[in-house]
């Protein structure tokens, strides 16, 4: 089975910097990867998706992950946090067949300080 | 997001008694996925489904039963709710292999 790695369950920011949640997972086949934000009391929303297309996608919000196959990881970054982005944060990775199961993994709650 | 709609979104009952709780969705998508989201585990695989009547385990699968009987909803089940199930239940569903999945609002269980 898959795993997925989340460094770091809590990252703080000051307003205005470099955003970097880290997500790494174990898979010998190409994946689909995704990136998923949850706010309190609600469910997630997709914030990006690599299916092989290009390795720098771009999402929502200002944020965007960069597939390194090598390196077997697939950071989120946005380069001006800001007090919205407040949030948990989920890396997830899914392979072809396999029943379609989506592997998640544990979260990473960014807090950003004003 | 994707029309999904789960229900109840709060339940509160005691130990032993049976819950149902009901997820639908109006967007036609084959896959569906119950969750727990509890905290320090992130989500769960509860039980999915890849098409009417079509149903398989998760990781966390005991003590939790599933139905399909139309595409557009997907019902799970506890039979004797334990205090170890309260939790946050996510329904998601997913149109194919290479899709993201989209998630409802969740449901708050608390077994008391």
């Amino acid at each position: 089975a898959q795993s997925v790695t989340q460094l770091g369950s809590h990252v703080s920011v000051s307003e205005g910097a470099l955003v970097l949640l880290r997500c790494n997972y174990s898979s010998s086949v190409p994946p689909y990867l995704f990136w998923y934000v949850q706010y309190p009391n609600q469910g997630l929303q997709l914030l990006l998706k690599y299916t092989s297309a290009a390795t720098l996608v771009k999402g929502i919000n200002g944020f965007e992950a960069e597939f390194k196959k090598s390196e077997t990881s697939f950071h989120l970054t946005k380069p001006s946090a800001h007090m919205s982005d407040a949030a948990e944060y989920f890396c997830a990775v899914s392979e072809s067949g396999a029943g379609n199961q989506f592997y998640f993994g544990t979260g990473t709650s960014l807090t950003v300080i004003p | 997001d994707a029309g999904i709609t789960q229900s109840p979104r709060h339940k509160v009952t005691e130990t032993g008694t049976p819950v149902t709780l009901r997820c639908h969705q109006t967007e036609n998508h084959r896959y569906m996925y119950w969750y727990r989201q509890d905290p320090g585990h992130g989500l769960r695989l509860i039980h999915y489904s890849y098409g009417v009547k079509d149903t398989d385990k998760g990781e966390v699968s005991d003590g939790y039963s599933v139905s399909r009987s139309k595409t557009e909803d997907f019902l799970l089940t506890l039979e004797s709710a334990t205090s170890s199930q309260t939790s946050v239940y996510f329904c998601a569903t997913r149109q194919g292999e290479n899709q993201p999945q989209h998630f409802g609002d969740g449901t708050r269980l608390s077994i008391l």
